[in-house]
């Protein structure tokens, strides 16, 4: 079925480090979702990328969809223990209207 | 304040005894779906409904019922529960269409022992 993979599972970086987590789908997206759940909480919508080699930031963070919209990233600069989380990509495949497949997530740790 | 409004957010039963998750949302929304959370696993998809009337399987759905007889509502049942139905689960919402974001309740971290 549609898969989306997601790397690493897990990262543990000092404050200040840079952090970048991966997705990857087995079919073409027609747009793409990363989401962040704090420790205890809920997913919560971060942005959402629709172009091909489109690129969006928000303050230290830098999102990317691949130019065959199959692959996505999420790049943090100077990490901040607010990073702290698990970051989730979520893709919606061609032709499936609302379903999104969500990524495996990436654990993010962040000590001082 | 738009939400998504779960209950229970914690419940511990046993095997076998039939109980549902309710999910609530007051932003309109046509499509609401039913996710669980599962360690390594990340997000799982249950059930998903379109709109009043019309659900559907998701990637996990042996084991669970839903139904959508009203559009704010997406109780999720679990006729008979058993161990390995044990995780945390989300109800989320949107508007129907690929460009719009969704929302998730709170969650049910549910033990079935």
């Amino acid at each position: 079925g549609q898969q989306v993979m997601q790397i690493p599972q897990y990262q543990h970086v000092q404050e200040g480090e840079d952090f970048t987590t991966y997705c990857n789908s087995s079919t073409t997206l027609s747009n793409i979702q990363w989401y962040k759940q704090r420790p205890g909480g809920h997913p919560v919508f971060l942005i959402q990328l629709v172009k091909s080699g489109e690129v969006k930031k928000q303050k230290r963070l830098t999102f990317q969809f691949g130019e065959a919209k199959k692959n996505s990233s999420l790049h943090i600069t100077a990490t901040q223990t607010t990073d702290v989380g698990t970051y989730f990509c979520a893709g919606r495949h061609t032709g499936t209207a609302s379903k999104l497949t969500f990524g495996t997530g990436t654990r993010l740790q962040v000590t001082l | 304040e738009a939400q998504v409004t779960q209950n229970p957010r914690y419940l511990i039963t046993v095997t076998g005894k039939k109980l549902t998750v309710t999910c609530s949302q007051n932003m309109n929304h046509e499509y609401m779906s039913w996710y669980r959370q599962d360690p390594g696993l990340g997000l799982r998809q249950i059930y998903y409904s379109m709109n009043v009337e019309v659900t559907d399987k998701g990637d996990v759905p042996e084991g669970y019922k839903v139904s959508r007889k009203e559009k704010r509502n997406f109780p999720l049942i679990l006729e008979s529960p058993s161990p390995n139905q044990t995780s945390l689960y989300f109800c989320a919402s949107s508007f129907a269409g690929t460009e719009l974001l969704t929302f998730f309740g709170q969650g049910t971290r549910l033990t079935v022992v």
